[in-house]
């Protein structure tokens, strides 16, 4: 009954280095998102996939890259870590895309800070 | 956005129900009425969502009003567990064309023993 599983929970990276955050879902859902939430802050959606792939921007994508790897994975790249990307990460999942009778279903959070 | 009104903060002794308000007043449409919650140091998780009538599941029950310009979370009987923000979403803020939702600043519930 793992839901959705995010992987590493805690990381710290130097300016500069890359990292990939990884995320899978067992509960064959066909929509994934990645979100990142600051100190005291909302949730920000930094890319979505609507389906096995497809990939599109959310609101702040800027230094990140994703990948769709399958239907259960959806992975976060940061290519040249900066501090301002110190946060918590969120990987999401739901049923389908549209519609709003499909709730999202959240892992517990990737804590990267980067010195 | 969808404008949403939520105490900043309630607090509850434990076994005790929870009425949890929320104003939606510009709310249109038909879609669905969303709660989330968020245990400290977790992600947001999912408690109900309804549309127009009362809705009830393991977790908790939604009462909705008559012009769906507000609903009401209810916990019936509070645990220690149940402290965690919650979070109100009304169809404005969720999904839309890029699934994003909105949370806004919701209602830290605190229960004392």
């Amino acid at each position: 009954n793992a839901g959705v599983t995010q992987t590493p929970k805690f990381q710290v990276l130097k300016t500069g280095q890359s990292m990939t955050l990884q995320c899978a879902q067992d509960m064959n859902h066909n929509s994934m998102y990645w979100y990142r939430q600051d100190p005291g802050m909302g949730l920000r959606l930094i890319y979505y996939s609507a389906s096995e792939g497809t990939t599109d921007k959310g609101e702040v994508p800027n230094g990140y890259n994703v990948s769709r790897l399958n239907k259960r994975e959806f992975s976060l790249r940061l290519e040249s870590a900066a501090p301002s990307q110190t946060s918590v990460y969120f990987c999401a999942s739901s049923r389908i895309f549209t519609g709003s009778n499909q709730p999202q279903h959240f892992g517990d959070g990737t804590r990267l800070s980067i010195l | 956005d969808a404008k949403t009104t939520q105490p900043n903060s309630m607090e509850s002794n434990e076994e005790e129900p929870v009425h949890l308000p929320c104003n939606h007043s510009t709310i249109s449409g038909t879609d669905y009425i969303h709660w989330y919650r968020q245990l400290p140091s977790q992600g947001p998780e999912y408690v109900i969502h309804g549309l127009t009538s009362n809705v009830n599941n393991r977790m908790a029950s939604l009462a909705i009003a008559e012009d769906r310009k507000s609903s009401t979370l209810i916990l019936h009987r509070a645990t220690l567990r149940d402290a965690a923000v919650y979070y109100c979403i009304p169809p404005l803020n969720y999904g839309g064309s890029q699934g994003n939702l909105i949370f806004g600043k919701g209602t830290k519930l605190s229960v004392k023993p």
